[in-house]
């Protein structure tokens, strides 16, 4: 069975620059997470799907940051303008129903 | 605000050292899960604990749910350079708006010397 896949592992942007992340899940998970890990800290959840819809986006810094899921399975994050301090791994993880959830291997993204 | 708390954040062992990491909240869980992360890598399912009080085991590494569902532990046993990694605990909320959402401890960095 194929992991969640991510794309790209590393971007390097400027500040103020735009930058977007992409993420397969798992086939079949309706569940869609999109985390931020600052070095050395846990996860920090952005958004979560429940197919295409939003289930809870409390901790999206919506100014800046978008996230959509067409058709409830492949999404992507946007980050716009992108500040120093978003640099970070940007996790994306899946899930069916009530399994454990799985992470794809980040994208690492530095912003100078 | 629903946390999860972990202890120790960051610990340094000599190999053949037992260890245990705790992660603490106020929230009930329906489950809670533990994963370990590499550099440069997603983090790792190691165990999904379910049941209050539960007890479970993978080779030198017992996991325990409380019985209140709101706290969990890790303990190595005998731990190896192999081990070293950051250590993650993460709890499940089954009801209301907050269903499915899967928040993480701070994590636990921890490095076995040789």
């Amino acid at each position: 069975e194929a992991g969640v896949a991510q794309s790209p592992r590393y971007k390097i942007i400027e500040k103020r620059q735009s930058v977007a992340f992409w993420c397969n899940p798992i086939s079949g998970h309706a569940t869609l997470y999109w985390y931020q890990q600052i070095l050395g800290q846990g996860p920090k959840l952005l958004i979560q799907f429940q197919n295409n819809g939003v289930v809870d986006d409390s901790q999206l810094p919506k100014d800046r940051f978008s996230a959509e899921r067409l058709k409830g399975v492949d999404s992507t994050l946007k980050i716009q303008p992108a500040k120093l301090e978003d640099s970070a791994v940007y996790l994306c993880a899946s899930r069916h129903r009530k399994t454990e959830a799985f992470f794809g291997q980040g994208t690492r993204l530095t912003v100078v | 605000t629903q946390l999860l708390k972990q202890s120790p954040q960051f610990l340094s062992i000599q190999e053949g050292e037992n260890l245990t990491v705790y992660c603490n909240s106020s929230s009930v869980f329906s489950s809670l899960q533990w994963y370990r992360q590499e550099p440069g890598e997603g983090p790792v399912l190691l165990v999904t604990v379910v049941t209050g009080g539960e007890v479970k085991k993978l080779k030198r590494l017992t996991f325990q749910f409380g019985d209140a569902r709101k706290d969990s532990s890790l303990h190595i046993t005998a731990a190896q350079t192999g081990d070293t990694g950051l250590y993650l605990c993460a709890g499940a909320y089954a009801g209301g708006t907050s269903y499915g959402k899967l928040t993480f401890g701070q994590g636990t960095i921890l490095t076995v010397h040789p």
